[in-house]
């Protein structure tokens, strides 16, 4: 099982901020995902990563940016924060060949 | 339509009896199947995945498979209040991303 961890889990920020949402983790999975996921409503991938300096978007158009510059840091980026952007964010990874998901227990985000 | 569905609920089930969940996919080249379980307000946590056609058995939990009919369901026997909770399909193509296809999930109520 994997020990992957996010801050901050809640944020309340104002329209135009620019915020970075931190996922770490720790067991040296290469593969890490970031979706979104409104209240009773399906995950939807918008950033994923197979490793070092590898990104790539993912199923849902997000305004959002991801980095991976180390194996365990995979940071979701959004430069002018809206009210659209209200929901939540849940990190993932997995290893190698293996493609059972490990989630950290999620960023909620509130844009005013 | 939607590459994975299920049944959104509510389930209710009474306190020790059956409960029985489904889900369908429409990518025939799927290669595994995962189901999570998701409290209200957490992130979603692995019950268990089965990749070939048959049953199998993880304590109280069964995954069905059946390939040709593209379903998949989870059976939670002698059910329990803590089991409560929101129960995701998720379906792989098994390519080498680790992508995995989430349904909206199914929510279940134990009534004692």
């Amino acid at each position: 099982e994997a020990d992957i961890y996010q801050t901050p889990r809640y944020l309340v920020i104002g329209t135009g901020k620019k915020i970075t949402l931190e996922c770490s983790q720790t067991m040296g999975h290469d593969k890490m995902y970031w979706y979104q996921q409104d209240p009773g409503m399906e995950l939807h991938l918008i950033h994923y990563s197979y490793g070092v300096n590898s990104t790539e978007k993912g199923d849902l158009s997000s305004e959002s940016t991801v980095s991976r510059i180390r194996t365990e840091h995979f940071p979701l980026t959004l430069e002018s924060a809206r009210p659209s952007h209200t929901s939540q964010y849940l990190c993932a990874s997995s290893e190698g060949t293996e493609e059972t998901q490990y989630f950290g227990p999620g960023t909620r985000l509130l844009v005013l | 339509q939607k590459e994975v569905e299920q049944n959104s609920g509510p389930l209710s089930v009474p306190e020790g009896a059956i409960a029985s969940l489904n889900c369908t996919y429409s990518d025939r080249g799927s290669q595994s199947f995962f189901w999570y379980r998701q409290y209200s307000g957490k992130s979603p946590e692995l019950i268990m995945f089965i990749y070939s056609n048959g049953d199998k058995e993880d304590g109280r939990f069964t995954a069905q498979l059946n390939k040709a009919s593209q379903y998949v369901s989870l059976l939670i026997r002698d059910s329990q209040p803590s089991d409560s909770a929101t129960y995701l399909c998720a379906v792989s193509n098994g390519d080498s991303w680790g992508k995995l296809q989430f349904g909206a999930g199914t929510q279940v109520v134990v009534t004692p």
